[in-house]
C-alpha cells in the first residue's frame, strides 16, 4: 500500500541553526513527492517538488530536499532558520490526478 | 490573480442541517479536491472531481456530496448525516493526471466549520 510517513509531530529549532523535517514514502514505481506548508487558518502553500534529476531540489523561502530513493526519504532541510518558517509542515506524493496522499504533518516551531 | 477562492471563512451548523461550502477556481485547472483537516489527522480526501459533471468518492464521503457544473466551481454539501462535522475544510484544485501529475495542488484558504 502506498502511503507516506513523517515521523516527527513537532520539530523544534533555534533560530539560526539548521532544521530538518523527515519524510520517508512507499510506493511502487517512481514517485513524484512534494512539500507544503500551512500557516495558522490557512491553506497548503506548494513549497517544493521531486520529480526525476538531480536528488537536491531547490524551493521556496531558501527551503531544499533531498530525495534519497534507496532509503525512500524526502527530507525538507533549510541551512538557517527563522522564526517566521514556524509553520505546519506536510510531505506528500503524487501517482495520479487521483492518488495524492500527504503525510500527518510536523509542527516546525523556531525559537527566538 | 489567479487562484482558489472558499467561502464563507466560518460556518455553523445546526442539528439536522445541511450546509454548503463553496469552492471556486480561476486556474483553468480540471481536478479539484476536498479535503477535510483534525487536528493531528494530517488531510483526508472527501470528494474529487477530475472533469465537469464527474467525480469520485475518497476515503470518507459518507454524509457529504458534492457536484461540478461547471469547471470553475465545486461545492461541498455536509448533509445532516455527517455525526462529526467539525473540521476545517480544504478544496484543491490541480491540472490533469497523466503527463500532469508531477504539477502540485494550489489550496483555497478554508472553511472552518463547527456545529451549534
Amino acid at each position: 500500500a502506498q502511503s507516506v510517513a513523517q515521523p516527527e509531530d513537532q520539530v523544534n529549532v533555534a533560530e539560526g541553526n539548521p532544521l530538518t523535517v523527515k519524510c520517508t514514502y512507499s510506493v511502487s514505481g517512481n514517485p513524484y513527492l512534494f512539500w507544503y506548508v500551512q500557516y495558522p487558518n490557512r491553506g497548503l502553500q506548494f513549497l517544493l517538488k521531486y520529480i526525476t534529476g538531480d536528488n537536491l531540489v531547490k524551493g521556496s523561502y531558501g527551503f531544499e530536499a533531498e530525495f534519497n530513493k534507496s532509503q525512500t526519504s524526502f527530507h525538507l532541510k533549510k541551512p538557517s532558520a527563522l522564526v517566521s518558517d514556524s509553520a505546519l509542515y506536510f510531505c506528500a506524493v503524487r501517482r495520479s490526478a487521483s492518488k495524492i496522499i500527504f503525510g500527518s504533518g510536523t509542527r516546525l516551531s523556531i525559537r527566538p | 490573480d489567479g487562484g482558489i477562492t472558499q467561502s464563507p471563512k466560518y460556518l455553523f451548523r445546526k442539528e439536522g442541517q445541511n450546509v454548503t461550502l463553496s469552492c471556486e477556481q480561476n486556474l483553468n485547472h480540471d481536478a479539484m479536491y476536498w479535503y477535510r483537516q483534525d487536528p493531528g489527522q494530517g488531510l483526508r480526501l472527501i470528494y474529487y472531481s477530475q472533469i465537469v459533471n464527474d467525480f469520485q468518492k475518497g476515503d470518507i464521503a459518507e454524509g457529504y456530496s458534492v457536484s461540478r457544473e461547471k469547471k470553475e466551481s465545486f461545492p461541498l454539501t455536509v448533509t445532516s448525516a455527517q455525526k462529526n462535522p467539525t473540521a476545517f475544510y480544504l478544496c484543491a484544485s490541480t491540472t490533469g493526471g497523466g503527463r500532469d501529475s508531477n504539477q502540485p495542488q494550489h489550496f483555497g484558504d478554508g472553511t472552518r466549520l463547527s456545529i451549534l
